[in-house]
Formats: structure tokens, C-alpha cells, sequence
């Protein structure tokens, strides 16, 4: 099944504690963002990657950190998590080609204490 | 930057009736895609429907049909006779060139029985 895979979905964490969030697809696809969600505010793109070892910022990148090693693997990096990065946090991709969907993960809810 | 605009934090709509909803975009681009994501209180983003902004005919899907006015930038979503089902958060989404893609607020929508 063609899917994007997060995790984990639900995390309660620490300020200062870091932690990484996975992201994963099996669709091959070259394009993957993270967003994140807050009441009011819609979604909101973090980072982004076009390809292996390309990687930049969106809108709100302060606080977060990303690699793209591998083509199917975008993984969110919290180096040092604080309150206002409390938020529900999605990965997507898509194929370089084609109708400009973004296929989405099922979201992490994070809520940093 | 392009900008998504929902004016419509809120709508309810009696089920079986139809409802519409509201979204302005702006972009000095003349070719792009619009989107409307359904998100339903599971959280994951489900695509309804998606219109290329060259084609002149409005998309539909089954009950979902868009109504896109390209010079207006106004891409409205009509769901027609309502399920209790509809009852999400829908965004809708703008996009260019494979680039990010812009999501506006969201607008909640409840089906009343």
C-alpha cells in the first residue's frame, strides 16, 4: 500500500529533551515536507527536500533540523524542544511530476512541557 | 508570497442541503494547481478534489465540485447533499511548480441531523 509512515503519532516530551520525529514513503517519491498545523493558522511548511542531500527552509524553520540521506527517509529533528513547538506535525510527499498532490502522513501530535 | 485565504472560520449545513465554501488565493503565476483537503477529526488530510489552473472546466467529484473563477482568484468548494460524514476541517491549498504548497486557515464544517 503507497503510504507516508510518521512516528510516533502522540508524543509528550520535556523542553531541552531532544527528539526526532520519523518520516518514511514507499512511493519513490522525490519531494518531502514537513508542516505544521496550529489552530487558526492552517498549515505551515517547516523544511523541505527536492532530492537526496537537498534540503531547505520554509516558513518556519527556526528551532528544527532535517537530513535526507536516503530518497524514502525525511526525519524531523527537535535539537531542543520548547513550549511554542507544541503542534500537530505532518510529513507529505510527492512525485516531481504529475498533478501536484501532496500525499500526507496520519500527523504526530508533539506537546513539548 | 502566495497567499490562501478562507473567510469562513465556521459553516454548518443541514444534511442532505448543500453548502459552499470560501477560498481566495493570490499569485501572480498563470499556471498552478488549487487543491480542497478534507480533514476529519482522525486527523489525516484526505484530497477531495484538485483543479489545474489551465483548464477552464470546473472539477468535480461525485458530491464535490469547485466553482473557479481564475481571474477572480476565487476557487470555492460545493458539497452537495450533505452527510454527516462531510463533517471535517477543510483547507484549501494552492500550488506552483511542484514547489510548497499553501494552505489557508481552514474552515470547519458541522452537518447538523
Amino acid at each position: 500500500e503507497a503510504q507516508v509512515t510518521q512516528n510516533p503519532r502522540y508524543l509528550i516530551t520535556v523542553t531541552g529533551k531532544k527528539l526526532t520525529v520519523t518520516c518514511s514513503q514507499n512511493m519513490n517519491h522525490e519531494y518531502m515536507s514537513w508542516y505544521r498545523q496550529d489552530p487558526g493558522l492552517g498549515l505551515r511548511q517547516i523544511y523541505y527536500s527536492m532530492n537526496v542531500e537537498v534540503t531547505d527552509k520554509g516558513d518556519v524553520p527556526e528551532g528544527y533540523k532535517v537530513s535526507r540521506k536516503e530518497k524514502r527517509n525525511f526525519p524531523l529533528i527537535l535539537e531542543s524542544p520548547s513550549p511554542n513547538q507544541t503542534s500537530l506535525y505532518f510529513c507529505a510527499s510527492s512525485p516531481w511530476t504529475g498533478f501536484g498532490e501532496l500525499f500526507f502522513g496520519e500527523g504526530s501530535r508533539l506537546t513539548v512541557l | 508570497a502566495q497567499t490562501v485565504t478562507q473567510s469562513q472560520p465556521e459553516m454548518s449545513v443541514q444534511e442532505a442541503e448543500t453548502v459552499t465554501l470560501s477560498c481566495t488565493y493570490d499569485t501572480s503565476e498563470s499556471d498552478y494547481y488549487l487543491f480542497w483537503y478534507k480533514q476529519p477529526p482522525s486527523r489525516q488530510m484526505i484530497l477531495v478534489i484538485r483543479q489545474e489552473a489551465y483548464k477552464q472546466q470546473n472539477a468535480t467529484e461525485n458530491r464535490f465540485s469547485v466553482n473557479f473563477q481564475k481571474a477572480a482568484k476565487s476557487f470555492s468548494l460545493k458539497i452537495s447533499d450533505s452527510q454527516l460524514g462531510d463533517a471535517a476541517m477543510y483547507f484549501c491549498a494552492y500550488r506552483y511548480n511542484n514547489n510548497d504548497m499553501r494552505f489557508g486557515a481552514g474552515t470547519r464544517l458541522t452537518v447538523k441531523p
